[in-house]
């Protein structure tokens, strides 16, 4: 049962452009939602985080979006940079469960110059 | 360091060996939690500690997998008799326990049985 998905194994944008990278969750009890970024052999470093009473948050060139009513959460880049070439997890949690984070499969990012 | 620490960052055994992971998480995080990453997938939640309590191990695979935080601080994660389904990165990550607070990964320990 994968509670949170990531439908798109890789997405290549331009360097300078947009990039957005998607996630569905299907716990509507989750109320915690994370964006990480790992790159090879290193863990996950945290990026972005936002609450179910909130719908967008916003830190620097990532905004994390999350529309509660279609159980869908997205990450916008902008602009891109090489540097952001990586894969991005999605995380969500719900307090009850004392934060264990659920994750999808991840997507990879990749920044073209 | 700062950050969260992890060691072996390689460790190679022989089915049916123990292996000891290590983790010293963030000073003064309450929180910590171990996850298993199989290649090509999302790390999947392990077992919880809120300061020497282990409060959740629902997700330990099997009575082979045991974790210890015995002060606190430090925690173990410990295989025995290991199997080749084994084989995956292992990684701890902490927290300072308040609610809706991040948690911060290490880098992992890469787990390879023969």
């Amino acid at each position: 049962d994968q509670q949170v998905k990531q439908n798109s194994p890789s997405l290549s944008v331009q360097e300078g452009r947009i990039s957005i990278l998607n996630c569905d969750y299907t716990n509507s009890m989750f109320d915690y939602f994370l964006w990480y970024k790992k790159y090879p052999a290193e863990g996950p470093t945290f990026l972005i985080s936002i609450s179910s009473i909130k719908d967008k948050n916003e830190d620097g060139r990532f905004t994390v979006f999350l529309n509660k009513s279609a159980k869908h959460l997205s990450l916008h880049i902008v602009p891109s940079q090489p540097g952001d070439s990586a894969v991005y997890f999605c995380a969500a949690s719900k307090e009850t469960s004392g934060s264990r984070l659920t994750f999808g499969e991840g997507t990879q990012l990749t920044v073209n110059p | 360091g700062a950050g969260v620490s992890q060691s072996p960052r390689y460790k190679v055994a022989k089915r049916g060996q123990d292996v000891a992971l290590r983790c010293d998480p963030i000073s003064g995080h309450v929180s910590l939690f171990w996850y298993q990453q199989a290649l090509g997938q999302g790390p999947e939640f392990l077992t919880y500690f809120q300061n020497e309590a282990q409060l959740d191990k629902s997700g330990l695979p099997s009575d082979r997998f045991f974790a210890e935080r015995p002060e606190g601080s430090v925690s173990t994660l410990k295989i025995q008799r290991t199997q080749q389904e084994d084989s995956a990165v292992y990684l701890c990550a902490s927290s300072p326990g308040q609610r809706n607070q991040p948690q911060h990964f290490g880098d992992g320990t890469r787990l390879s049985i023969l």
